[in-house]
């Protein structure tokens, strides 16, 4: 099985900050790897498909980059409607990371 | 415009098998790519993927949960079914059903989850 990991598990920041999350894959997925936003209560929502491409609505202080196994999501300026769990996905086998809480600082 | 629906019961006891329904709208899965995914949340911890099922019937399980779900479609009705067996209080998690597309990008087949039902919280106790 292809292992997700992600890093850092949670994380404080103050709304304008730039953020990145990092996701690793336990070997190469070459870019199939997506990214979901989720809020407390709230289904997940699509951010980022096939690791550098932004879902149409999403904004575009979103992007993802990366390739084989190290993937990033950066925030470029966190707004407060930001402050929410972020996971990684890989689509070979539809495993996800363990989550990326970004909190408030 | 896609959605999606889960139901099914909001308690179970252990030992019983869930059975959980995804209705479906704004999509076939005749279409060729497509597919329906089943992905649960226990409270307070990580998503995690459990069945997928294709236009074509094929059909793919987490590897440490395939002995115990089933996963069918109704194309009549636009429905997916999950069957888990032998329920267990860790079994305790809302359960969501997505829509998952293909699609190519110079020429690489890509697919994901968009976009997900609201999902449905499953209680396993006695």
């Amino acid at each position: 099985d292809i292992q997700m990991t992600q890093s850092p598990s949670s994380l404080s920041a103050s709304v304008g900050d730039r953020v990145t999350i990092t996701c690793r894959a336990s070997q190469s997925i070459s870019t199939y790897l997506n990214w979901y936003q989720q809020k407390p209560g709230k289904a997940p929502k699509l951010l980022i498909y096939a690791a550098s491409r932004l879902q149409s609505g999403v904004p575009s202080r979103f992007s993802g980059s990366g390739s084989g196994t190290d993937f990033t999501l950066t925030i470029s300026s966190l707004q407060p409607e930001d402050f929410a769990t972020y996971y990684c996905q890989q689509s070979y086998s539809s495993a996800f990371g363990q989550g990326t809480k970004l909190e408030i600082k | 415009q896609i959605t999606l629906k889960e139901s099914g019961p909001t308690l179970v006891k252990p030992t019983q098998t869930l059975t959980l329904t995804c209705t479906f709208s704004g999509f076939s899965l005749n279409t060729s790519g497509v597919s329906v995914g089943w992905i649960r949340q226990p409270p307070g911890k990580a998503l995690e993927w459990l069945a997928l099922i294709y236009w074509d019937d094929d059909k793919r399980y987490s590897p440490s949960l395939k002995s115990r779900l089933t996963i069918t479609k109704d194309t009549s009705k636009n429905q997916v079914v999950l069957t888990m067996t032998n329920m267990d209080p860790v079994d305790t998690a809302t359960y969501y059903c997505a829509h998952r597309p293909r699609i190519t990008i110079f020429g690489v087949a890509y697919n994901w989850f968009d976009p997900w039902g609201q999902g449905t919280l499953v209680t396993v106790s006695s």
